[in-house]
């Protein structure tokens, strides 16, 4: 079945950028996501990119799609404390379909 | 911003008890969604709900589960005689047509903690 796997925890200074990676299995994946859920919070959709993209760049965030190897990453630029969070990659394959989520990473930003 | 409300933030029941977990989704949404997260596992998907029916379920979503839409704006999951293993953070979300048709995004809940003793 499918399957969405990602790193559990990553630490980050401040300034430095944050690179968090995912992979996942279901090659009829159409649409990939990041999610972000900070405490207390819902999942907050942050980006997408359509399987059609290799990249796609939104302010501090870039996502790389590697196609061929399913192997999707967030990087965040100049990471703030505010972006400590967890954040979820999730993949769909259709329109009205289900998602599927990565267990989280915990993105712990130190000053 | 509209958003997805769901109560309560924390739900606490004894092992066979029945719990209704609601959500308010987004008003003029039309998809609704459940999904569960176990502590330190992924987001796993339950069921989705479109014009007063399931769409669709997952493998988790038994006979202990179901859903409604009781009047225009709430939406619950239902669990009629819970388990150790449903505890679980639950997430509602909703959809509309136009994001279903542009980028496909759900709109997610902050979740109820459902903690079964």
């Amino acid at each position: 079945g499918e399957d969405v796997e990602q790193s559990l925890f990553l630490s980050v200074r401040e300034g430095d950028s944050s690179v968090i990676n995912c992979t996942y299995t279901d090659s009829s994946s159409t649409y990939l996501y990041w999610y972000k859920q900070e405490p207390g919070a819902g999942l907050q959709l942050l980006t997408y990119i359509f399987s059609n993209m290799d990249m796609k760049q939104d302010q501090r965030l870039t996502v790389l799609l590697n196609k061929k190897d399913k192997h999707l990453s967030l990087r965040i630029a100049d990471t703030q404390t505010g972006d400590s969070a967890i954040y979820f990659c999730a993949e769909k394959s259709d329109s009205w379909g289900k998602f599927q989520f990565g267990a989280g990473t915990q993105v712990v930003v130190t000053p | 911003e509209p958003e997805v409300t769901q109560t309560p933030s924390h739900q606490v029941t004894q092992m066979g008890q029945e719990v209704i977990l609601r959500c308010v989704p987004i008003s003029n949404h039309l998809y609704f969604y459940w999904y569960r997260q176990i502590l330190g596992q992924k987001v796993e998907f339950l069921v989705s709900f479109y014009n007063n029916e399931i769409s669709e379920k997952s493998e988790i979503f038994d006979d202990q589960f179901s859903v409604e839409r009781p009047d225009g704006s709430n939406f619950t999951l239902k669990i009629r005689s819970t388990k150790l293993e449903d505890s679980a953070m639950y997430f509602c979300a909703s959809s509309g047509l136009a994001e279903l048709t542009s980028y496909n995004e759900q709109f997610f809940g902050p979740g109820t903690r459902l903690t079964v003793l």
